[in-house]
C-alpha cells in the first residue's frame, strides 16, 4: 500500500488565497519531501523536511512535519494561477534511501 | 549539470505489440536509476530500480522488464503489451541531497512518457 497519502485530492481555490495539502504516512522516516507534477511532465522536487524539522520555508512555501502524528502539511501561499498543478509527498524511509510517493493533491488556482 | 532525457514522448502501440522505452541520464555517473508508472490521475508506482549495470531490480510481478546496458541508459521493455500498461512512464535518477549531507536522497525525473495501448 502506499506510504504516503494526500488529502484532500482535488483543491479548488481563487488567486491569492493559501493553498494547505496534508499527507499521511506510516512508518518511521528519514525526510519527508514534497514534489510537483505540471500537467502531463515529470515531477519536480519542491521542499525537503528531515525527520528531526518541525518546520521548513522556502519562498511562499511552507512545510510542517509532526511525526507524532505521521503527517505533513504543505502551505502555498497568496497562490498564483501558475501553481495550479499536482503536488505529492514522498517519504525517505529509515531503513533506506527509496522515495514511496503519495497518490498527489490536484491543485487548481482560478484566476 | 545534470539533465536526464526518456523517448518517446508518446507512443501508441496495438496490443500485443513489443515496447521500448529509453531513459539517459547526463552529467552524473553510476546513478541510481528508476522506472515509474502513473495511471491518470494517481500517485507513481515504482516498477524496478537500478544501482548499477546490468542490476536491476523489480517491485511488482507484471508483463514488462527493464535493463541497463550501460552506466547511464536504462530501458523499460515488454514483449507483448496488455491494454493496462497503458500509463505514463516516468525514469528518474537518485541525487543525494548536499545541504542536509549523507542519507538524504532526492529524485530528478525525466518528461515522461505517454503510452497508449489500443
Amino acid at each position: 500500500s502506499q506510504q504516503g497519502e494526500e488529502d484532500p485530492q482535488a483543491l479548488s481555490i481563487q488567486e491569492g488565497e493559501n493553498a494547505t495539502m496534508n499527507c499521511s504516512y506510516k512508518t518511521s522516516i528519514n525526510n519527508l519531501q514534497w514534489y510537483r507534477q505540471n500537467s502531463g511532465r515529470g515531477l519536480v522536487h519542491l521542499i525537503l523536511i528531515r525527520s528531526n524539522e518541525r518546520e521548513k520555508h522556502s519562498g511562499r512555501l511552507r512545510v510542517t512535519l509532526d511525526t507524532s502524528k505521521k503527517s505533513s502539511s504543505l502551505l502555498i501561499t497568496a497562490s498564483r494561477a501558475a501553481d495550479t498543478a499536482s503536488y505529492f509527498c514522498a517519504t525517505q524511509e529509515t531503513s533506506g534511501s527509496r522515495l514511496t510517493f503519495g497518490e498527489g493533491t490536484q491543485l487548481t488556482v482560478n484566476p | 549539470s545534470q539533465t536526464i532525457h526518456q523517448w518517446p514522448a508518446t507512443l501508441v502501440q496495438p496490443v500485443g505489440s513489443p515496447l521500448s522505452l529509453e531513459c539517459t541520464v547526463e552529467g552524473t555517473s553510476n546513478p541510481n536509476l528508476y522506472w515509474y508508472r502513473q495511471a491518470a490521475g494517481r500517485g507513481l508506482q515504482l516498477l524496478f530500480y537500478s544501482v548499477g549495470i546490468g542490476q536491476i531490480s523489480s517491485e511488482v510481478p507484471q508483463n514488462l522488464s527493464a535493463s541497463r546496458p550501460q552506466d547511464r541508459q536504462f530501458i523499460l521493455s515488454s514483449k507483448k503489451l496488455l491494454l493496462s500498461d497503458s500509463g505514463f512512464y516516468l525514469c528518474a535518477w537518485r541525487a543525494e541531497f548536499k545541504l542536509t549531507g549523507r542519507g538524504t536522497y532526492e529524485q530528478y525525473f525525466g518528461p515522461g512518457t505517454r503510452l497508449t495501448v489500443t
